[in-house]
């Protein structure tokens, strides 16, 4: 049973302009949510997070959106730059009883390539 | 300093060897991790160390032994692996649990083939 998904395997963006990664997750006691992306031969590079308090969190060219209802986010990237083809892997964790796991749940990634 | 360094970059071994995996972090942090990736898969957790004390362990079997030995030291021991355990590891580190603003820092990994 897959909590977190990522329904686009890969996503093609001319450079400049704006790119739009989709997440959405099953789990409602998710409670915070994390971009990563990822370069062949390298661990996941942390990029970007949301609590579920927030709707909106901006942090330069990196916008993560939270639906709560929906139980949706998104990322998107203004503007996209070839040097941003990369494996984007969005993740979540839960409070379960009075704290953290600690335990990430990742979805199956999404490959964005950005054209010159 | 916001790294997690992670040494052998590369280990091939075969199946009755012994070998350890180490990772280290100087960020302060107290919570460290361990992750397999297998190829075009998204990275799957094998344990949480928390404060120095192992506080989940995903079902990972016992040939895999990890180790904390300090804040800064997090070891993964192997023993007696099977070819489908050739895979990257990946250790990660965050400043507590990771829970709202507590996101894992990864390593680049090591890449583990076994014969």
């Amino acid at each position: 049973d897959q909590q977190v998904k990522q329904n686009s395997p890969s996503l093609s963006v001319q450079e400049g302009r704006i790119s739009i990664l989709n997440c959405d997750y099953t789990n409602s006691m998710f409670d915070y949510f994390l971009w990563y992306k990822k370069y062949p031969a390298e661990g996941p590079t942390f990029l970007i997070s949301i609590s579920s308090i927030k709707d909106k969190n901006e942090d330069g060219r990196f916008t993560v959106f939270l639906n709560k209802s929906a139980k949706h986010l998104s990322l998107h990237i203004v503007p996209s730059q070839p040097g941003d083809s990369a494996v984007y892997f969005c993740a979540a964790s839960a409070r379960y009883g009075s704290g953290n796991t600690g335990k990430l749940i990742f979805g199956q990634g999404t490959t964005l390539q950005v054209k010159p | 300093d916001t790294e997690v360094t992670q040494t052998p970059k590369h280990l091939v071994m075969g199946m009755t060897n012994k070998k350890s995996l180490k990772c280290e972090q100087h960020m302060g942090h107290r919570a460290m991790y361990w992750y397999k990736q297998k190829a075009k898969k998204p990275p799957e957790l094998m344990f949480v160390y928390s404060y120095e004390k192992l506080s989940i362990n995903e079902s990972v079997p016992s040939r895999f032994s990890p180790e904390c030995p300090n804040s800064s030291l997090l070891n993964l021991h192997l023993h007696a692996l099977q070819p489908e355990d050739s895979a990257l590891y990946l250790c990660a580190s965050s400043q507590l649990l990771t829970g709202a603003g507590q996101p894992q820092h990864f390593g680049d990994g090591t890449r583990l083939s076994i014969l």
